[in-house]
This record gives structure tokens, sequence and C-alpha cells, in this order.
């Protein structure tokens, strides 16, 4: 039922893209997208609705097909600070998050 | 500040002790969620209340209980310590439907 996220891990070079993606087996109401720097919590990025839409946060926006269950994060042009753990979560019909196991992302200079 | 308050911040206590950490919600918002986080591990879903009520339960131990009261602040107490409980516990809140706004966690260590 945890939602699978892919890569584990990245490494970028300050100025390239990276793209995060999180699956579910199960029909999803929203997917949920976060952001947590070590030691610091976890900090709202986007929610996404059913319905496919897309959308955006400064350079980093994302997708959700909701016919294939799936969610995509897009990171353009990394910053320094892009760096963390990002956590996807999808909401079933209940209001309940689950989450993913979380993607490491690191920016190199 | 992201709004949602926790205390205290780092708690030391030996195994065996019982302790209770607060949480109080962003002004406006009936959900409040508490997470476990071990040491680079993902958020484990504990307990869900919403306006008062229990919504939902994730892992939580027999040894763990929470509450929220009327004014909508919220308690998880954790008894019978283990060094296994060690870790950071959050908070977070979020209205009808929307983004989770997380406190700044209560790093427990148990010794």
């Amino acid at each position: 039922q945890q939602p699978v996220q892919s890569p584990q891990a990245v490494i970028l070079r300050e100025g390239e893209d990276a793209v995060i993606n999180c699956s579910s087996s199960k029909a999803l109401y929203s997917v949920h997208w976060y952001r947590q720097k070590h030691g610091e919590a976890p900090v709202f990025l986007m929610i996404l609705l059913k319905g496919g839409e897309q959308k955006g946060h400064e350079k980093i926006s994302a997708s959700f097909n909701e016919k294939k269950q799936q969610s995509s994060l897009y990171l353009t042009a990394s910053q320094l600070s892009y760096s963390g753990t990002y956590f996807c979560g999808t909401e079933l019909s209940n209001y309940q998050l689950i989450w993913g196991a979380g993607t490491k992302l690191i920016i190199k200079p | 500040d992201s709004g949602v308050t926790q205390t205290p911040k780092h708690l030391i206590t030996a195994t065996g002790q019982r302790v209770t950490l607060r949480c109080s919600p962003r002004s406006g918002d009936l959900s409040v969620y508490w997470y476990q986080q071990s040491l680079d591990q993902g958020l484990q879903f504990l307990i869900q209340y919403y306006n008062g009520e229990e919504r939902a339960k994730g892992n939580i131990l027999e040894r763990f209980s929470a509450q929220q009261f009327p004014d909508l602040h919220s308690e998880l107490n954790l008894s019978s310590l283990e060094l296994g409980d060690s870790a950071l516990y959050f908070c977070a809140s979020s209205p009808q439907s929307g983004g989770y706004t997380f406190g700044s966690g209560t790093r427990l260590t148990v010794v």
C-alpha cells in the first residue's frame, strides 16, 4: 500500500534537472509532495488533486496521472537549497496520507 | 515559524519512564497528526485527531496514547519507554483538505 518512490537517491550538479517519481497500486484522491532537510521538519511543497493537473512552485513542478496512479516531481535548474529528502504522500479516500520512503537529493556546486 | 508549536524541543529520559509531548495546531486547523521518525528513516504515522475525535490510527504501540483537547491542542503520551523509542516526534496539522504543516519536532532520547 505504501507508494513506491524512485529513485532512492540522486546526486546532481547545481543547475541540472531531476525527476522524482511516486507510484501507487491504489486509486488516488490526491498526491502531496514535501521536502525535508536533515534534522528539520518536512515542508509542504504542493498538493495535486485527481484530474491530471500540473502545479508549479518556482522551479519545482509536479504532475499527477490519475489513470496510472502516479505522480512526478520536476526540479529544474536545481539550486543548492533544493538538497534534502523528498517525500510523496498519497491520499486514498479517507483523508489519510500514506507516505513513500523518500528520495534523497544531493546537489553539488 | 510554521504556526504549529511543539514542546519540548528536546527530551532526555531513562528507560521505563513516561513523557508527554505537546502540540498546538495552526490556527483554524482541526486535524492533528502525530508521526515518529527514527534516524534517517521515513515518517511513521501514529495517530490522527479531528476536532477532538480520533480519526485514524497507524502503527501506534499500546504504550503510546494521545488525545486532542477542546482547544484543539494535542498531547502524545509515551510510557514504559525503551531505547528503541528514541526518535524525532513530529506533530502536523491541516485544514479539511490541504497540505500538512509540521511542527519543528520533539527529539526524544531514551538512555
